[in-house]
């Protein structure tokens, strides 16, 4: 069974930092590229980093261009998204999802909740 | 950047009836490459429909995915109460992946 879990989530204040993980089992984690996905309160769904099966080709939304850093661990089937000089505008549920370009995201973890405000 | 464009906002319908949800985008979508999410309050979304007009494993097949090139629809041939949600379609064709804005369905 596939299963997605994000942890490092909370509350935080502007310019702070965080580090998200996604601890994933039951596919071949290396063989998948792996995507963050992000909602704000009451609003749709954006994409914001990806990350190929090798680590070796990323993606970040204009958005988080700079400030986030995607990343994986294959040996430890867990994938990462640490986020600096975070702003209001990033208080979001942040998703992981399997999959990327050419291959449909069909499995997402719960999602964890990321709160900025001072 | 493909945009895609989900319409109508909302669709207020009644258990038993039919709903049609459209997905415009702006360019062809790759390979057909366009999948069809739901989801329900405080969930993650699930995965419905992808490659336009596959259903997903454990989908009920009252749900049937539809289209090419830039127009593409989800249809729910007989609502059931646990339908009522947002709807989300995504492309991931081509770079960057994107959704639409949902269209919410609910009771009428």
């Amino acid at each position: 069974e596939v299963q997605l879990v994000e942890s490092g989530g909370g509350l935080v204040q502007p310019g702070g930092s965080l580090r998200l993980s996604c601890a994933a089992s039951g596919f071949t984690f290396s063989s998948y590229a792996m995507s963050w996905v992000r909602q704000a309160p009451g609003k749709g769904l954006e994409r914001v980093s990806a990350i190929s099966g090798s680590g070796g080709t990323t993606y970040y939304a204009d958005s988080v261009k700079g400030r986030f850093t995607i990343s994986r661990d294959n040996s430890k089937n867990t994938l990462y998204l640490q986020m600096n000089s975070l702003r209001a505008e990033d208080t979001a549920v942040y998703y992981c999802a399997k999959g990327g370009v050419g291959v449909v995201s069909d499995y997402w973890g719960q999602g964890i909740l990321v709160t900025v405000t001072s | 950047e493909i945009v895609l464009t989900q319409s109508p906002g909302t669709l207020s319908l009644s258990p038993g009836e039919r709903a049609t949800l459209s997905c415009r985008a702006s360019q062809s979508v790759s390979s057909s490459y366009l999948a069809w999410y739901q989801q329900k309050p405080g969930q993650a979304p699930r995965l419905l429909s992808y490659g336009a007009s596959s259903r997903a494993t454990g989908i009920p097949d009252r749900f049937s995915g539809s289209g090419s090139g830039t127009d593409f629809t989800l249809t729910i041939s007989r609502l059931e109460p646990e339908d009522f949600a947002v709807y989300y379609c995504q492309q991931y064709g081509s770079s960057p992946i994107t959704f639409g804005q949902g269209t919410r369905l609910e009771i009428k």
